[in-house]
């Protein structure tokens, strides 16, 4: 059984440097979405794909990142010139869209980014 | 705006006693769904319980059931039986258009 994974779970990184993170998404959802939860708060909504669209970005998504999801398959977040402010999980999660559920969202272990 | 409160940042239960976990929402939509997710130390997000806001009795599942009172805005978590096994985070959330807002969260500590 294969869900949402996600690559690498931790990442240390330097101030200005950039990073780029990984989500797999369970192989037949066409959804796919990016948040971003810091120390005692909920995931935040950054970002969410259908199939290779990219359909909504958060105001939280500054010019400094971007996503892609090519071929609708696994995604890729790249943060530019981290800065600490970035430090946080990053939550991947997907979804079967238009099965008439209730579209629910799984979600992967995330990836822990520290910004010395 | 829509925005969903978690007033309890901790809560203690004694294993096998029931627990609630508060939340309230708000919204103008007439049509949303509200999502219970359990996140344990390892930082996955688990599903738990939805409840959409046109289904007329409360939602079940196994040991968690859902305390919705849609005039007060309110959908609160109920676990039964409670296990050493439910300590962790619980947020509550809503579905805005195609993704999901979260409340602050509640820490649930069981103990023998």
């Amino acid at each position: 059984d294969t869900g949402v994974s996600q690559d690498p779970r931790h990442k240390i990184t330097k101030r200005g440097q950039n990073v780029t993170f990984r989500c797999d998404p369970i192989s037949e959802h066409n959804r796919l979405y990016w948040y971003r939860q810091t120390l005692g708060q909920g995931p935040e909504f950054l970002t969410y794909f259908q199939n290779e669209a990219q359909l909504e970005k958060s105001r939280l998504l500054s010019d400094r990142f971007s996503a892609e999801r090519p071929k609708g398959s696994f995604s890729t977040l790249e943060i530019q010139r981290t800065e600490q402010g970035d430090s946080a999980m990053y939550l991947c999660a997907s979804s079967l869209y238009g099965t008439g559920r209730f579209d629910e969202q799984f979600f992967g272990p995330g990836t822990r980014l520290t910004v010395l | 705006a829509q925005k969903i409160t978690q007033t309890q940042p901790g809560m203690f239960v004694q294993e096998k006693e029931a627990v609630t976990l508060d939340c309230t929402y708000d919204t103008s939509d007439q049509s949303y769904g509200l999502f219970w997710y359990k996140q344990p130390s390892s930082g996955e997000m688990i599903f738990l319980i939805y409840q959409g806001s046109y289904d007329e009795q409360n939602a079940t599942e196994g040991r968690y059931s859902l305390n919705f009172q849609k005039a007060r805005k309110s959908a609160n978590l109920v676990i039964s039986a409670s296990q050493l096994g439910d300590s962790a985070m619980y947020f509550c959330a809503m579905k805005n258009t195609d993704k999901l807002i979260f409340g602050t969260g509640t820490r649930l500590q069981v103990f023998p």
